[in-house]
């Protein structure tokens, strides 16, 4: 069974649209991370939630809204995006936040907005 | 500021050997990070590294320095299934990690 899922893996809306993404992890971990990636760039931290606290906020638009209503589930809620936050969203977990411990991956949701 | 820096493209031959080399600049560390990500895939694990020295973990190994901020992956006996970008991450004193860019790696016949 994969680690981290994902819904939608695809999603295209416009700029007046509201959508949510959302993400499951099955490993019992404490922290869920969302990041953001776009060709040939870093990957760029969102946020951070550990133990259902969000524990980072990295100057991300309000646009942009995360809910984490448990350990094992992370939303990021969309509105009036713009045409440059198309990119690939990736949730990911880890067992804890603070020590050292792998991130395992959802396989992302491809985000178009037009 | 904090920063990653590895190339952006390698190729290599299948069957021989590639290193994919890393350097960081942090506030505080707390381990290097190696990830694959094959194209349309999620980054998976590959090593960690918070001591100097070499791990090695089949045909792929990780090194670091940290007086020098530098790490490598070194990828051995080549495979066509090794094509993807490497992704080089540091932890920073917030455990927060500090990602480069990725190196695409590109494996000819």
């Amino acid at each position: 069974e994969t680690g981290v899922t994902q819904t939608p893996r695809h999603l295209v809306m416009g700029m007046t649209n509201k959508k949510s993404l959302k993400c499951e992890q099955h490993l019992g971990h404490n922290a869920m991370y969302w990041y953001k990636q776009s060709a040939k760039k870093p990957l760029e931290l969102m946020f951070v939630y550990s133990l259902e606290e969000r524990v980072e906020n990295n100057s991300v638009p309000s646009r942009f809204s995360p809910e984490c209503p448990n350990s094992s589930h992370l939303f990021l809620h969309l509105h009036t995006l713009q045409p440059e936050d198309s990119a690939l969203y990736l949730c990911a977990s880890s067992q804890d936040r603070e020590t050292y411990n792998e991130q395992f991956f959802g396989p992302g949701t491809r985000l178009t907005v037009l | 500021g904090q920063n990653i820096d590895q190339p952006t493209e390698m190729t290599a031959t299948e069957g021989a050997i590639v290193q994919i080399n890393c350097t960081y600049q942090t506030s505080g560390f707390n381990g290097l990070f190696w990830y694959q990500q094959h194209a349309g895939e999620a980054p998976t694990f590959l090593s960690y590294n918070v001591l100097d020295g070499l791990e090695e973990k089949g045909r792929f190994s990780s090194f670091l320095s940290r007086s020098k901020g530098y790490s490598y992956l070194l990828l051995k006996e080549l495979q066509m299934k090794d094509s993807a970008s490497y992704l080089c991450a540091a932890s920073d004193s917030n455990y927060q990690l500090i990602w480069g860019a990725g190196t695409k790696l590109i494996i000819k016949p």
